[in-house]
């Protein structure tokens, strides 16, 4: 079975640039978190959603910082306009909700550059 | 303000000792608490959990022990094997299908 994937792996860009990161769910879950980690903050939420509904977008850090999903396998982080301080690691992570484990399931990660 | 942490940034252990990881939470609602592995490029895999009803679960050479008045566990590891070295993270949660909170991880080199 595939787990969660994401892509791109790796994204560099300039500041000002629109990035957008993607993320496949693992089949049949349909809770999706998007965390962002930093050397400085460690690994946070940025958003999540259950059923395709966004619960919490506390974490999303402005207004440049957007998500979706168009469907209820697939979800869109988008950043515009990338400033140097949205480089990190994004890791998305999918869940089923009424899961006995609680347990989330992450993707390898996009390492997200901006010059 | 951090409601998890884990204060060994890293921690050094001989092939074969057992291996403690420490972690300490402030969040009285904190109901499951989670750890989770990480190697180099890439994501955090699920190791251990365990529910704030219990304090200890086992799961082959992986222990977690939780202390709920002290607001600490520890995940114990052995006998220690050069293939766990990798950065562990403690998280924690609330009820239901909420997000997780992580710890900022501590690295374990396991020297064989």
């Amino acid at each position: 079975d595939a787990g969660v994937i994401q892509s791109p792996r790796h994204e560099v860009t300039e500041m000002g640039q629109e990035v957008t990161l993607r993320c496949k769910l693992i089949s049949g879950h349909n809770s999706l978190f998007w965390y962002r980690q930093t050397m400085m903050r460690g690994l946070e939420l940025l958003i999540y959603f259950n059923n395709n509904v966004p619960i919490d977008d506390s974490g999303m850090p402005e207004d440049r910082f957007s998500a979706k999903m168009p469907n209820a396998s697939f979800s869109t982080l988008k950043i515009q306009p990338s400033e140097p301080r949205d480089s990190a690691v994004y890791f998305c992570a999918s869940s089923l909700v009424g899961g006995g484990d609680n347990e989330q399931f992450f993707g390898p990660g996009t390492r997200l550059t901006v010059l | 303000d951090q409601q998890v942490k884990q204060n060994s940034p890293s921690l050094s252990v001989q092939e074969g000792r057992i291996s403690i990881l420490n972690c300490d939470y402030t969040n009285s609602m904190f109901d499951y608490f989670l750890w989770y592995k990480k190697y180099p490029a890439e994501g955090p895999t699920f190791l251990i959990s365990i529910s704030s009803i219990k304090d200890k679960n086992e799961d082959g050479r992986f222990t977690v022990f939780l202390n709920k008045s002290a607001k600490h566990l520890s995940l114990h590891i052995v006998p220690s094997q050069p293939g766990d070295s990798a950065v562990y993270f403690c998280a924690a949660k609330t009820r239901g299908n909420t997000p997780l909170v992580f710890g900022k991880g501590t690295r374990l080199s396991v020297i064989a």
